[in-house]
């Protein structure tokens, strides 16, 4: 079985503070993909990472794939109130085809 | 340009009823995946279907729980004889190839009284 864990679970923050956000396995994953989650409503990919040791950058997140394509980060930089939200990585393994997700960290910017 | 349609979006039924989840995917799609969500959790997976058959039914309940996605019409997940722990928000999650991105729907809110 393929686990995915996310550290932090909880983070609170006061805008324009910078975080960071892990997800790790023992598993090597063929890509691993963010999520966005707002409450109600599905997760908006934000980005997929593919090559070991990719990094991808959108305006203010950057996202990196661990060499071994077993682990991620997404780093946030001068946080806004609009980032709120939950965060998921999910990995789509060689053969699944089906993403597993990790239990996700909530992030909340005060403003 | 219509994204994932899922109905109803919220569910409530009594024990021991039945619940029909419906998932209409984008048009061109005929991958679709299940996944159950309960609060402040991930997602966990339950089924992938492609046009009328199973791939993979690895996460679901052996039992009460079933997943059709016909030639015609939308993707259904079907729970039987539903019981408090089923309460959670169902997802469907579908693309166009396996090299696609997944286009979520809304969820489906389900909630066992």
């Amino acid at each position: 079985t393929q686990l995915l864990e996310q550290s932090p679970q909880f983070l609170s923050i006061q805008e324009g503070e910078n975080l960071t956000v892990y997800c790790n396995s023992s598993s090597v994953f063929s890509s691993l993909q963010w999520y966005r989650q707002e409450p109600g409503e599905g997760p908006v990919l934000l980005v997929t990472v593919v090559t070991g040791g990719e990094v991808k950058k959108l305006k203010r997140l950057t996202f990196q794939f661990g060499d071994a394509r077993k682990d991620s980060s997404l780093h946030i930089t001068a946080a806004q109130p609009g980032d709120t939200g939950l965060y998921l990585c999910a990995g789509e393994g060689t053969g699944r085809r089906a993403l597993t997700f990790g239990s996700g960290t909530r992030l909340q910017v005060q403003p | 340009n219509a994204g994932v349609m899922q109905n109803p979006r919220h569910l409530v039924r009594r024990r021991g009823q039945e619940a029909r989840l419906r998932c209409s995917p984008m048009k061109g799609h005929s991958h679709v995946y299940w996944y159950r969500q309960l609060p402040e959790e991930g997602l966990k997976f339950m089924v992938y279907l492609q046009k009328e058959n199973i791939i993979d039914e690895s996460g679901m309940p052996k039992e009460r729980f079933s997943a059709e996605f016909p030639k015609e019409g939308p993707s259904i997940l079907r729970i039987q004889q539903v019981v408090r722990g089923d309460s959670a928000a169902y997802f469907c999650a579908t693309r166009g190839g396996l090299e696609s991105p997944l286009h979520f729907g809304n969820g489906t809110r389900l909630t066992v009284t």
